[in-house]
């Protein structure tokens, strides 16, 4: 059975920064194109960023370009999003997603929510 | 960047009707590959998003034939042909044709 879970998240105060975990078990972890989705409060989903099944291959939106930094460690089945110079309007749920070919989004972790606030 | 619009926003639906909600990308999502890159996706109430269709028309695996998309052009519809009670939830489309990946605003489906 494929399971992403996420870990990680939690209070931070404004300019904080914080490391998300994306444990995955089930399928063979180096063989998928991973990525980071969230949705603030209320909100509708954001994509934020993407990575190559070997890590070549970066994406990010705009909003965390420069921020935010995805990783992943193959050996471990794990996937990372680390997050710095964190403001009020990264307040959300994260999640993170499979990509199997054609770019479907095929499962989803349960998400970790992230408070940013002094 | 590829914007999508849904319409409605919101929909109330009597159980046994059917649900139809719209998705328009503002440019092509069609690959060289002559597939349209744009799924639906279905959150349901205190639940992560689940994957209902692909590649604009695909059904995922498990999900019930009552569900299809189709595609004309950047138009893009998924129906619901007999709306049932666990259907409520937020229904998103997204465009994976480039990035920075993009969903709709979501449509949010509630039973009468």
């Amino acid at each position: 059975e494929v399971q992403l879970v996420e870990s990680g998240g939690g209070l931070v105060q404004p300019g904080g920064s914080l490391r998300l975990s994306c444990a995955a078990s089930g399928f063979t972890f180096n063989s998928y194109e991973m990525n980071w989705v969230r949705q603030a409060p209320g909100k509708g989903l954001q994509w934020l960023s993407y990575i190559s099944d070997s890590g070549d291959t970066i994406q990010y939106a705009d909003s965390v370009k420069g921020r935010f930094t995805i990783s992943r460690d193959n050996a471990k089945n794990s996937l990372y999003l680390h997050m710095n110079s964190l403001r009020a309007e990264d307040t959300a749920v994260y999640y993170c997603a499979r990509e199997r070919g054609y770019n479907i989004f095929d499962y989803w972790g349960q998400g970790t929510p992230v408070t940013v606030s002094s | 960047d590829i914007v999508m619009t849904q319409s409605p926003l919101s929909l109330t639906v009597t159980p046994g009707e059917p649900a139809s909600i719209s998705c328009r990308s503002s440019q092509s999502l069609l690959y060289s590959n002559g597939y349209n890159y744009l799924g639906w996706y279905l959150q349901k109430p205190g639940q992560s998003p689940q994957l209902l269709i692909y590649l604009g028309s695909n059904r995922a695996s498990g999900v019930p034939d009552r569900f299809s998309g189709s595609e004309s052009g950047t138009d893009f519809t998924l129906k619901i042909s007999r709306v049932e009670a666990g259907d409520v939830g937020i229904y998103y489309c997204m465009q994976a044709l480039q990035t920075p990946y993009s969903f709709g605003q979501g449509t949010k489906l509630e039973i009468k």
